[in-house]
C-alpha cells in the first residue's frame, strides 16, 4: 500500500458543487501539504499543517478550505467550484525538522464543468 | 524564496550521463538547494539537497558553484525511467518549509 493515499484519483463534477478531496498517509508525519498542478506552472501550494490544530495559507488558498481531522488525514475541501479549479492535486507528508524531503501522493485529477 | 532559471527540455542518451543545469542567481546564503522529479503525472519524488558542498547519493550528484549562483543535478547513468520533469527549487530551511515548484526541465532520456 502507498505511504500517501488520495481519494478520489479522479473526479468530474459540475460548477458550483461542493468537492472533498482526502488524504491519509502512514508515515507517522506531522507535516501534511497540499498542492495543486497546472500545465506548465509546476506545483503550487495551496494549504499545510503541521499538526492537527496549525493551518496555513499557502500562495493559493483562495476558493479552498482544509480539515486536519487527524495527524494521519488531511482533507482539502472545494465548496462551491468553479472550472479553472480544473487540475491536478496532490497530497505531501514530511516530517519534523527543516530539511528533509517531501512524500506525496499519487494525484487526484479534478474536472469542473 | 529566490527564483531559479531551468531550461525548458533537455535530452540524452541511455546509459549517458544526464547534467541538468539551474541557475539561482538572487539565491541567499541560508538557501538550500533542492531537486525533485516527476514521472509523467505521478506524485513528484525527491532527489538530492544541499546548500554549498557538492553532494551525491544513490540517484544523483549536485554540483553547486562556488559563488552559489547556479547547479547542477548530474544523473551518472541515465536509464529509459528517468525521462521526467526535474524541479529545481530554493528554499530557507526554515518551519514552514514551503516548496515553490517552477515549471522544471523536461529530461528526455532517449534508446
Amino acid at each position: 500500500d502507498a505511504d500517501v493515499t488520495q481519494t478520489p484519483r479522479n473526479r468530474i463534477t459540475k460548477t458550483g458543487k461542493r468537492i472533498m478531496l482526502e488524504c491519509s498517509q502512514t508515515k507517522g508525519h506531522d507535516r501534511m501539504y497540499w498542492y495543486r498542478q497546472d500545465p506548465g506552472l509546476g506545483l503550487r501550494l495551496i494549504y499545510y499543517s503541521f499538526d492537527v490544530k496549525d493551518i496555513n495559507k499557502g500562495e493559493i488558498s483562495d476558493g479552498y478550505s482544509v480539515s486536519r481531522q487527524a495527524q494521519a488525514k488531511f482533507s482539502l475541501s472545494l465548496e462551491s467550484a468553479i472550472p479553472n479549479q480544473t487540475a491536478l492535486y496532490f497530497c505531501a507528508t514530511r516530517e519534523q525538522g527543516d530539511a528533509g524531503e517531501l512524500f506525496f501522493g499519487e494525484g487526484s485529477r479534478l474536472t469542473v464543468l | 524564496d529566490a527564483k531559479t532559471t531551468q531550461p525548458t527540455s533537455m535530452d540524452c542518451a541511455e546509459g549517458r550521463a544526464a547534467n541538468l543545469p539551474c541557475n539561482h542567481s538572487t539565491i541567499s546564503g541560508n538557501e538550500y538547494v533542492y531537486w525533485y522529479r516527476q514521472i509523467h503525472s505521478q506524485g513528484p519524488q525527491y532527489i538530492i539537497h544541499g546548500l554549498k558542498n557538492n553532494e551525491t547519493n544513490e540517484m544523483a550528484s549536485l554540483i553547486i558553484t562556488e559563488d552559489r549562483k547556479s547547479s547542477t543535478l548530474i544523473l551518472p547513468h541515465a536509464t529509459l525511467r528517468d525521462t521526467a520533469v526535474y524541479y529545481c527549487i530554493v528554499r530557507v530551511l526554515d518551519s514552514s518549509y514551503k516548496l515553490i515548484f517552477g515549471s522544471g526541465t523536461r529530461l528526455l532520456v532517449r534508446p
